[in-house]
C-alpha cells in the first residue's frame, strides 16, 4: 500500500533515556515533517526536510535530531527523554513541486515517558 | 505570523442534522486552508483543501466548505450527520511555508 508508515506505533521509555522514530513514504514526496500532537490535541510543526535539507526547525531543544537518509525517510532521535516530550508524533510527507500544498500524515507514534 | 482559530472545542449534533464547525485564520496573505479528520487513535486524514479557484470545495464524505476571504473564515459543513462522522476535526492553513498551521480541534460528537 502506497502510505506514510512509523515505526514504533507505541513507545514507553523512562526519563533520560533515549529513543528514535522512524518514517517512510513510498508516495514520491520531496519534503517530510514532524509534527507534535499534545496532551490537548495541539498539533505543532517541529522540523522539515526537503530533499534530505532540513528546511524548518521550529524552536525545538536540541535532545531532538532529525535525521533524512534519502527523500523517503525521516527519522527522530530524542536524547535524554523528559515527561513533557510525552505526546503523539506524526510524520508527514509532500511534493513540494504540486501547488496544492496538501501533506499525508503516518499513524503516529505514541510516546509515553515515566 | 498566521494563526488558525477554530470556535467551538467541542460540538454535538444528532444524526441527521446539519453539521457546522467554524474555522477562521488570520494573515496577511491569503493561505491554502484545510481540513483534516482524526479518528480516535489514529493519524489525520484530508477532507478537503481550498487552494485558488472556487471558493466552494466538496471533499469526501460529503463534507464541504467555503472559503470566505472577507470574513476570513472557512467553515465545514455536511448536510446531514451519520455516527462514522464523530471524530476530531482539525483545520489548518499555509500561506507558502509549506508547514502547517493547526486550529485547536473540534471534537465532533453524534447523538443517535
Amino acid at each position: 500500500d502506497t502510505a506514510v508508515s512509523q515505526t514504533p506505533k507505541y513507545l514507553v521509555t523512562q526519563m533520560g533515556n533515549d529513543k528514535s522514530i522512524k518514517c517512510e513514504q513510498n508516495l514520491g514526496h520531496d519534503t517530510m515533517y514532524w509534527y507534535k500532537q499534545d496532551s490537548k490535541k495541539f498539533l505543532k510543526i517541529m522540523f522539515s526536510y526537503n530533499n534530505k535539507e532540513l528546511i524548518i526547525n521550529e524552536t525545538v531543544p536540541n535532545r531532538f535530531s532529525p535525521k533524512s537518509p534519502d527523500k523517503a525517510h525521516l527519522n527522530l532521535h530524542i536524547n535524554s527523554l523528559e515527561l513533557g516530550d510525552s505526546a503523539v508524533y506524526f510524520c508527514a510527507s509532500t511534493y513540494s513541486g504540486r501547488k496544492s500544498y496538501e501533506q499525508y500524515f503516518g499513524p503516529g507514534t505514541r510516546l509515553t515517558v515515566t | 505570523a498566521q494563526s488558525v482559530t477554530q470556535l467551538g472545542s467541542h460540538v454535538s449534533v444528532s444524526e441527521g442534522a446539519l453539521v457546522l464547525l467554524r474555522c477562521n485564520y488570520s494573515s496577511s496573505v491569503p493561505p491554502y486552508l484545510f481540513w483534516y479528520v482524526q479518528y480516535p487513535n489514529q493519524g489525520l486524514q484530508l477532507l478537503l483543501k481550498y487552494t485558488t479557484g472556487a471558493t466552494l470545495v466538496k471533499g469526501i464524505n460529503g463534507f464541504e466548505a467555503e472559503f470566505k476571504k472577507s470574513e476570513t473564515s472557512f467553515h465545514l459543513t455536511k448536510p446531514s450527520a451519520h455516527m462514522s462522522d464523530a471524530a476530531e476535526y482539525f483545520c489548518a492553513a499555509d500561506t507558502g511555508r509549506r508547514a502547517l498551521t493547526f486550529g485547536s480541534g473540534t471534537r465532533l460528537q453524534v447523538q443517535p
